[in-house]
C-alpha cells in the first residue's frame, strides 16, 4: 500500500479560514518533510520536522511518530497559499529515497 | 536559502533524440537525486546518487537513462533515446547527508516529447 497517505485530497476555503492538511506514513519511513507545490510546479521546502512542533509564520508542522502521522496547519489562509502541499518521509535504512504523498491540493478564494 | 539550479526550465524534444537534463546542486552537498513527476500526478522517485555511483534506481529508472556528475560539475541525467512517456517534469534535489536531511528541490525541468 501507500506508504504516505494525505487527506483531505483537495480543500477549498474562504480567504481568512484555517485549514489542517493530514499525512499518515508507514513503519518504512522517518524525518517527514513537507513541501508547498507552486500552481506552476516549482517546490518549496516548508519543514523538515522529524518529531514534535515547528512553526513558521502562520505555518505549523506536527509530527507524532508513534501514531505515524504528520499535520500542517494553515492559520488565516491567504489567496496566495493555493496550491498543492506535499508531505514526503525518508524510508529507513537502505538508501537515502524521499518518498511523496499525492498531496493536497488547497484553493483559497476571496 | 541554499539554491538548486536546473538548467533549462523547458525542453521540447522529438521522440527517439536524445535529451541531457543539468542539474546545479548545492555546492557542498554530497547526495543527489532526481525525481520524476507527470502532469497532476504524484511526484516519484527516480534515482540517488553518492560518490560518483548510483545508490538505488526505481522501476522507473529505464535502461534508456543515465546520470552522472563528471568532475564534480553538473549532475546530469540523460535520457537516450526518449520516448513519449518521458514527457514530464523531472526535479533534481541535494543534500548534505543521506537519510534523515533534508532535501533542497530545483524548479524542475519540464520535458516534452514529441
Amino acid at each position: 500500500g501507500q506508504q504516505v497517505q494525505q487527506s483531505p485530497a483537495s480543500l477549498v476555503l474562504q480567504e481568512g479560514e484555517n485549514a489542517e492538511l493530514q499525512c499518515n506514513f508507514s513503519t518504512s519511513l522517518n524525518s517527514m518533510q513537507w513541501f508547498y507545490q507552486r500552481p506552476e510546479g516549482s517546490l518549496v521546502s516548508l519543514f523538515y520536522n522529524p518529531s514534535g512542533t515547528k512553526q513558521s509564520g502562520r505555518l505549523t508542522s506536527t509530527t507524532v511518530i508513534k501514531e505515524r502521522r504528520s499535520s500542517l496547519h494553515i492559520s488565516s489562509s491567504q489567496i496566495t497559499d493555493s496550491g498543492t502541499y506535499l508531505c514526503a518521509g525518508m524510508n529507513q535504512g537502505g538508501s537515502a529515497k524521499l518518498i511523496f504523498g499525492e498531496g493536497t491540493k488547497l484553493t483559497v478564494s476571496s | 536559502g541554499p539554491k538548486v539550479l536546473q538548467i533549462p526550465s523547458h525542453q521540447i524534444i522529438d521522440m527517439g533524440q536524445m535529451v541531457t537534463l543539468n542539474c546545479d546542486p548545492v555546492s557542498n552537498h554530497l547526495y543527489f537525486y532526481w525525481y520524476k513527476q507527470i502532469l497532476g500526478q504524484q511526484m516519484e522517485f527516480l534515482v540517488n546518487f553518492y560518490n560518483g555511483k548510483v545508490m538505488e534506481k526505481s522501476k522507473l529508472f529505464k535502461d534508456q537513462f543515465s546520470v552522472e556528475r563528471p568532475d564534480g560539475s553538473y549532475f546530469t541525467l540523460k535520457i537516450q533515446p526518449t520516448a513519449l512517456e518521458d514527457s514530464a517534469v523531472y526535479f533534481c534535489a541535494s543534500s548534505w547527508g543521506g537519510s534523515a536531511e533534508t532535501l533542497y528541490f530545483g524548479s524542475g525541468t519540464r520535458l516534452t516529447v514529441l
